[in-house]
């Protein structure tokens, strides 16, 4: 099974800062990442859909990165509001796997 | 549209007891999924589906069966539930894996076995 892994586990930020958390996954044979927004009391919802190296992703406050060569994908916040608070789910799949492997997630919590 | 629909949102069961819990998405998605999420440990994949009649095991598939006799419908048994039951469930649906499209999710079902 993919190990799939998220840091840090948690984070606080005050209103303003801009932060930005990391999903590590095996490089070799890649095949996508998903991230998603994940709310506390909802569902997860997906932010961005990445396949190639390189690949840079953009949702209004929020980006992504993606560097498949060495396994990682940062997730940036700009800004950040007390809305943003919610943990932030990355899920990975190879070329052999038939389902994308989620990882622990990172909890952000923006303090107003 | 509804999306992806679970029902129970919640239920309480004693150990020993079976219950089902039911998935349905409206979007005429090839793949559905069922995940707990406990804590600290994310969402973990029970069983998957990659079309109507068909089934297979996820990373923890034990106590747990499944079916999937309509597309838009994914069932999750629970034959003779165990406190390490407890969990949060959901279930989740995409176009399938080769599209590259993210899965839509449902609410979660919050189960306690007593």
């Amino acid at each position: 099974i993919l190990n799939v892994e998220q840091s840090p586990q948690s984070l606080h930020v005050q209103e303003g800062d801009s932060t930005n958390f990391t999903c590590s996954f095996p490089s070799s044979n890649f095949y996508a990442l998903h991230w998603y927004r994940w709310e506390t009391a909802k569902s997860p919802e997906a932010l961005f859909v990445m396949t190639l190296n390189g690949d840079e992703k953009k949702k209004g406050r929020i980006s992504a990165t993606l560097n498949t060569k060495e396994g990682y994908s940062y997730l940036y916040i700009k800004g950040s509001q007390p809305e943003d608070s919610a943990t932030y789910l990355c899920a990975s799949r190879d070329n052999y796997g038939q389902n994308f492997v989620f990882g622990p997630g990172t909890r952000l919590s923006v303090l107003p | 549209n509804a999306g992806v629909t679970q029902t129970p949102k919640f239920r309480v069961l004693k150990t020993g007891q079976s219950m089902t819990l039911l998935c349905a998405q409206d979007m005429n998605h090839e793949y559905m999924y069922w995940y707990r999420q406990d804590p600290g440990m994310g969402l973990r994949l029970i069983h998957y589906s990659v079309g109507e009649g068909t089934t297979a095991k996820g990373e923890v598939p034990d106590g747990y069966n499944v079916s999937r006799l309509k597309k838009q419908n994914f069932l999750l048994g629970l034959e003779s539930a165990a406190p390490s039951q407890t969990s949060v469930y959901f279930c989740a649906s995409s176009y399938g894996v080769n599209s590259n499209q993210p899965q839509h999710f449902g609410d979660g079902t919050r189960l306690s076995i007593l």
